[in-house]
């Protein structure tokens, strides 16, 4: 079956790093992503990685892969207060002709000043 | 602005109503998708369509009603809602196997 799993709620300290965990089940995905979804807003995407790939760096955010365990983590240095909002992970579960993503229930990351 | 627009952005309906939800996307990807968003529940696959073929309906119940003419659009119709339909309603596109693009969602409030 596919399957994501993540943490409800996070809270963090602005300047302080945020650490967002994720399991998942399919073994074959191909791309495993975050997005981000802000009060009122569609999903955003944020970041992916290859199944291929352990880590990935952008700007503030890294994204931490592994494969043997199934777990994926999303890394936000330096946490602002514009970074509240809900992360979601999410993989691609292969169903025929079309990939289809399966999204974990959301992470809302709360930033105090 | 993730080239996925998405109309109307809220909408409130009665169960009696029948309305549309459109979605447009110019990227030129081939799969398009409708989501659910309910409070305090995973995002929902609805249905999923591959070069205007519907590929995947995930059991939804029939008085929603999807359709895509071709390529670039791709409606949701309802018609007598409940009132825990209540949703945002998410589109979304991608290419073959790739990464999808949504759009800002439709809020929907059925009374």
């Amino acid at each position: 079956g596919e399957d994501v799993e993540q943490s409800l709620f996070l809270s963090v300290r602005e300047g302080d790093s945020s650490v967002i965990n994720c399991t998942y089940t399919d073994s074959s995905s191909t791309y495993l992503y975050w997005y981000k979804q802000e009060p009122g807003a569609g999903l955003q995407l944020l970041t992916y990685i290859f199944s291929n790939m352990d880590m990935k760096q952008d700007q503030r955010l890294t994204v931490l892969l592994n494969k043997k365990d199934k777990h994926l983590s999303l890394r936000i240095a330096d946490t602002q207060t514009g970074d509240s909002a809900i992360y979601f992970c999410a993989e691609i579960f292969d169903s025929g002709n079309t990939g289809k993503l399966i999204f974990g229930q959301g992470t809302t990351l709360q930033v105090k000043p | 602005e993730t080239g996925v627009t998405q109309t109307p952005r809220h909408l409130v309906m009665g169960m009696t109503n029948k309305k549309s939800l459109k979605c447009e996307q110019h990227l030129g990807h081939n799969a398009m998708y409708w989501y659910k968003q309910s409070a305090k529940k995973p995002l929902e696959l609805m249905f999923v369509y591959n070069f205007k073929e519907q590929t995947e309906n995930n059991s939804v119940p029939s008085r929603f009603s999807p359709e895509c003419p071709n390529s670039s659009h791709l409606f949701l119709h309802l018609h007598t809602l409940q009132p825990e339909d209540s949703a945002l309603y998410l589109c979304a596109s991608s290419p073959e196997g790739g990464l999808a693009f949504f759009g800002q969602g439709t809020r929907l409030t059925v009374v």
